[in-house]
């Protein structure tokens, strides 16, 4: 597609709940990112995907998240028995390749709302 | 560990006058990437401006420029002939050089207000 496409555009769940959020990079984008942007704060790292592996998931917060990328295209972020804490905008970028000369194309989000 | 730092949570400024967003970071890398993003109410983050590191010139594109001043870990943003659309979240980010994932750390933002 021409950009990231991310869906659902909003989400609310009740506490407890388990929630998808899907992430489409564009066409051939071979490295893929979640963030997660709580309100007033900046972006925070949760997974990075070269392909169909998780190169580093060292920013996801504990084992209720998790994300896949089976085909190294679509990514959905996963998260299980959601918090209230949770509630956050989930950004997702996607970028040509590795090197650090390419630049990242953002999605514009999901928001996460737990009640 | 890498960190940046936004210490201006709210600025306004008139159209068509200039405003300077300020950015400083901590690192003990030596090479390193900075960003300036711009986050509209859309919530995409849009690339404003880059600098890497080694480059002792300040990056500049149209009304936006940077002061990179590699000895101080600061990274200031300059918006010229403020415009309307140019009203947004505006967010400073730092990315390591070669490192394993590319990923970006991000400062807290500024709220940018421009006045007609």
């Amino acid at each position: 597609g021409a950009g990231v496409s991310q869906t659902p555009s909003n989400k609310v769940t009740e506490k407890g709940k388990y929630v998808e959020l899907r992430c489409d990079p564009i066409s051939g984008h071979t490295a893929l990112y979640w963030y997660r942007q709580s309100l007033g704060q900046g972006p925070e790292f949760l997974i990075y995907f070269q392909g169909t592996g998780a190169a580093d998931d060292s920013g996801l917060p504990n084992d209720r998240f998790f994300a896949v990328r089976p085909e190294g295209s679509v990514s959905t972020l996963k998260i299980q028995r959601t918090e209230r804490g949770d509630s956050a905008v989930y950004l997702c970028a996607s970028s040509p390749g590795f090197t650090a000369n390419y630049g990242y194309t953002f999605g514009s989000g999901t928001r996460l709302t737990v009640v | 560990a890498q960190t940046v730092t936004q210490s201006q949570p709210e600025m306004s400024v008139q159209e068509a006058e200039t405003v300077t967003l300020s950015c400083t970071y901590d690192t003990s890398e030596s090479d390193y990437y900075l960003f300036w993003y711009k986050q509209p109410p859309s919530r995409q983050m849009i690339l404003v401006i880059r600098q890497e590191a080694y480059k002792q010139q300040n990056a500049t594109e149209n009304r936006f420029s940077v002061n990179f001043q590699k000895a101080a870990k600061s990274f200031s943003l300059k918006i010229s002939d403020s415009q309307l659309g140019d009203a947004a979240m505006y967010f400073c980010a730092y990315r390591s050089y070669g490192g394993a994932t590319n990923k970006l750390i991000f400062g807290t933002g500024t709220l940018l207000a421009v006045q007609p």
